[in-house]
């Protein structure tokens, strides 16, 4: 499986709204419980990675509202509604249904302009 | 509150060894798939190898196959990595991830990694 997320940076001013993509090469999503198999993972700098979103638009408990994931099969987006200062970071989306194999994207850097 | 907390990390030659460790708390760890990830320095994440809540089934990236073995004890709430023939190119921070109660799952809970570095 490859992830291409895009853009692979973006400079958004505070309050505005941030939008990154990620596109899968293969479908997430599973007609059997119809689950798209899709997360997305802050990273700031100097920490471990955090889970945000999974089965690509459940927010994990704790996550902020303004933080949103849509997509279905192959395609999907992560949208920061209103873009605050302690958002600056890297985002990465993954991969979990083709097991044994998980699969990142290359990541998107988030700053402020 | 999940804790993971990584050990084991250091400066290792090319074609040493290395075993990492990663002690669990604050849930029921015999439960859980673990899994390690990766990130060099400077790049993106990159998984590593999992394994099931019972240890009856284990993964490998392609690039570790054959060098690096995963292990667990859930009587002693750890996760291990040994590490074998090792690479400049394994040179990444490593991170001991809690997984879900089955295979196919989100990465929930990340440790705060430990460094590894292959250098002569």
């Amino acid at each position: 499986i490859v992830l291409t997320q895009s853009p692979d940076s973006l400079a958004v001013s505070l309050g505005e709204r941030a939008t990154i993509n990620c596109k899968s090469s293969q479908s997430a999503f599973y007609s059997s419980n119809n689950k798209n198999y899709l997360a997305w993972y802050q990273q700031k700098p100097g920490q471990p990675p955090k889970l945000l979103i999974y089965w690509a638009s459940t927010r994990e408990s704790g996550v902020p509202d303004r933080f949103s994931g849509s997509g279905s099969g192959t395609d999907f987006t992560l949208t920061i509604s209103s873009l605050q200062a302690e958002d600056v970071a890297v985002y990465y989306c993954q991969q979990y249904n083709i097991s044994p194999t998980w699969t990142f994207g290359q990541g998107t850097r988030v700053e402020i302009k | 509150e999940v804790q993971l907390v990584e050990s084991g990390g250091g400066l290792v030659k090319p074609g040493g060894s290395l075993t990492l460790s990663c002690a669990a708390s604050g849930f029921t760890f015999s439960s859980y798939s673990m899994i390690w990830v990766r990130q060099a320095p400077g790049k993106g994440l990159e998984w590593v190898s999992s394994i099931s809540s019972n240890s009856r089934n284990t993964y490998y990236a392609d690039s570790v196959k054959g060098r690096f073995t995963i292990s667990r004890d859930n009587a002693k709430n750890s996760l291990y990595l040994q590490m074998n023939s090792l690479r400049v190119e394994d040179t990444a921070v490593y991170y001991c991830v809690r997984g879900g109660t089955t295979m196919t799952t989100e990465f929930h809970s990340w440790g705060q990694g430990t460094l590894v570095t292959v250098s002569s």
